[in-house]
């Protein structure tokens, strides 16, 4: 695609329920980043995929949360029994290779536990 | 954990003015980038600059870094309503290193 998409575009859940979040990267790029943006904490890295592992899953904030990637494009985020701490919004980005170039981000996709 | 610390929180300007925010980061760097973003939603690359390079021109950014200073600053000659925005430098630090460090951001408002 032209760009990194993201669904939804907009999530409201109760507590305690669990959420899917989906990441389309641009087609070829083979690495995949998550962060979240909430009003407390700025800009936070949470993980990163090159192909479809990931070797580093320390910015995950809680084992609520867990990630995956198949065959090497989309990703999914997964938030199990969300708390309304988790509300924020959740930035997909991708590049071409693992590495220090520009990333280049989705839209979002903006949560709110409610 | 916040790397970059972005100077001012916020900045209102007239359009026509130049813009300058500044960043301040701890560690030491492979590069800095410069993102935008809008309405509080997907950010876009403006520019990244390297820990060998001092200054860098695209269009009508300007930035430069002084490693010594572990500081950054990000110019915007001419501003227009239309670069009302906040803007976030991040780093990348550390061999191996892949992930963002985000500042807190700048909230530009050019007014018309």
């Amino acid at each position: 695609g032209a760009g990194v998409s993201q669904s939804p575009s907009n999530k409201v859940t109760e507590k305690g329920k669990d959420v899917e979040l989906r990441c389309d990267p641009i087609s070829g790029h083979t690495a995949l980043y998550w962060y979240r943006q909430s009003l407390g904490q700025g800009l936070e890295f949470l993980i990163y995929f090159q192909g479809n592992s990931a070797p580093d899953k320390s910015g995950l904030p809680s084992d609520r949360f867990s990630a995956e990637r198949t065959g090497g494009s989309v990703s999914t985020l997964t938030i199990q029994r969300t708390q309304q701490e988790d509300s924020a919004v959740y930035l997909c980005a991708s590049t071409h290779t693992w590495g220090r170039d520009e990333q280049f981000f989705g839209p979002g996709t903006r949560l709110t536990v409610l | 954990s916040q790397q970059g610390e972005e100077d001012p929180q916020a900045l209102s300007i007239q359009e026509g003015e130049n813009a300058t925010m500044n960043c301040s980061y701890k560690t030491s760097i492979n590069n800095l980038q410069w993102y935008r973003q809008n309405s509080g939603r997907g950010l876009v690359h403006l520019i990244l600059i390297r820990s060998n390079e001092r200054e860098k021109h695209s269009g009508r950014l300007r930035v430069t870094l002084d490693t010594s200073k572990k500081s950054s600053s990000l110019l915007i000659t001419a501003s227009r309503a239309a670069d009302t925005a906040s803007y976030f430098c991040a780093t990348i630090s550390g061999a191996g290193s892949y992930q963002l460090t985000f500042g807190k951001g700048t909230k530009l408002s050019v007014i018309p």
